[in-house]
C-alpha cells in the first residue's frame, strides 16, 4: 500500500518567486492537510481539504493557498516567496474523523 | 492559549532502559491524541494514538497514558533501542468525534537519544 507521496523532495527558489508543491494521499483517504515545519516554530497547520473544499485553515497569510482535485490529490502554492518561507512542507492524509493521519516525507523548500 | 507543550526538550537513555516522554495540553475539548516519531530527513511517523474516552493504550513496546484531569499525555517506550533515537511529537485534535477536524496541534518535540 503506497504511502503519502510528496513532490518534489527539494526545491530552491528566489525571493519573490512562487512555488507549487504536490501531494498524493493514501488511496481511500479523502482528507489532505498541509503543515509547515521550521526549527523555530515547529509544526504548524496550514490548511485542510476534504472533497475538494477547504475545510480548515491555519494562521498563515494569503500568499499560502491550496486546492484539492477530484482524485484527492492536493497542491499548495506560495506566492511572492520570502526568506522566512524556507521550511519543510509536510502533507498528511487521513480517513474521515482524522484517523489514520499519515504524513509524507515532505518537500524541503529553500528560499534564497 | 490552546497549545501542546513538552516538558523535556531532550532525553538521553541507555539502550535497554525504558523511556518516558511527557506532553501537556491545554485544551479540554481535545478528544484525540497522537504520538509521532520523526527521524532526520523524514516526515512524522505515526506511533500510537488514543481517544479521550481511554486512559491507556498499548502497542508494540509503546504505551500511551492520558490523564485528562491534569491534561497530561505520556509515551512510554519499553526496552529502548538505538533505532528509537528520533524526535517525538505529541499532537492533539479538536472535536474529532464531531466529525473531522483535520488539523492537529503539535508540541515542540522531544529529542530522544539512545546510548548503546
Amino acid at each position: 500500500k503506497a504511502g503519502v507521496t510528496q513532490t518534489p523532495r527539494y526545491l530552491i527558489k528566489t525571493r519573490g518567486q512562487q512555488v507549487t508543491l504536490s501531494c498524493s494521499p493514501i488511496s481511500g483517504h479523502r482528507s489532505v492537510s498541509w503543515y509547515q515545519q521550521t526549527p523555530g516554530q515547529g509544526l504548524q497547520f496550514l490548511f485542510e481539504y476534504f472533497s475538494e473544499t477547504q475545510r480548515n485553515k491555519g494562521n498563515f497569510p494569503g500568499r499560502f493557498s491550496g486546492r484539492q482535485f477530484s482524485n484527492s490529490r492536493s497542491e499548495m502554492n506560495v506566492s511572492t516567496l520570502e526568506l522566512g518561507d524556507s521550511a519543510l512542507y509536510l502533507c498528511a492524509s487521513s480517513l474521515p474523523g482524522g484517523y489514520g493521519y499519515t504524513f509524507g516525507s515532505g518537500t524541503r523548500l529553500t528560499v534564497v | 492559549g490552546e497549545s501542546v507543550g513538552l516538558h523535556l526538550p531532550t532525553l538521553s537513555v541507555q539502550e535497554g532502559d525504558n523511556s518516558i516522554i511527557n506532553c501537556a495540553y491545554s485544551n479540554s475539548a481535545s478528544d484525540y491524541f497522537i504520538w509521532y516519531k520523526q527521524e532526520s530527513g523524514k516526515g512524522p511517523q505515526f506511533i500510537i494514538d488514543i481517544r479521550s474516552n481511554m486512559d491507556k493504550r498499548q502497542g508494540q513496546r509503546v504505551t500511551v497514558l492520558l490523564n485528562k484531569t491534569v491534561k497530561h499525555l505520556s509515551l512510554q517506550i519499553a526496552a529502548t533501542q538505538p533505532g528509537d533515537s528520533a524526535v517525538y511529537f505529541c499532537a492533539e485534535n479538536l472535536n474529532n468525534y464531531g466529525g473531522s477536524q483535520g488539523n492537529l496541534i503539535f508540541g515542540k518535540g522531544t529529542k530522544l537519544s539512545v546510548k548503546p
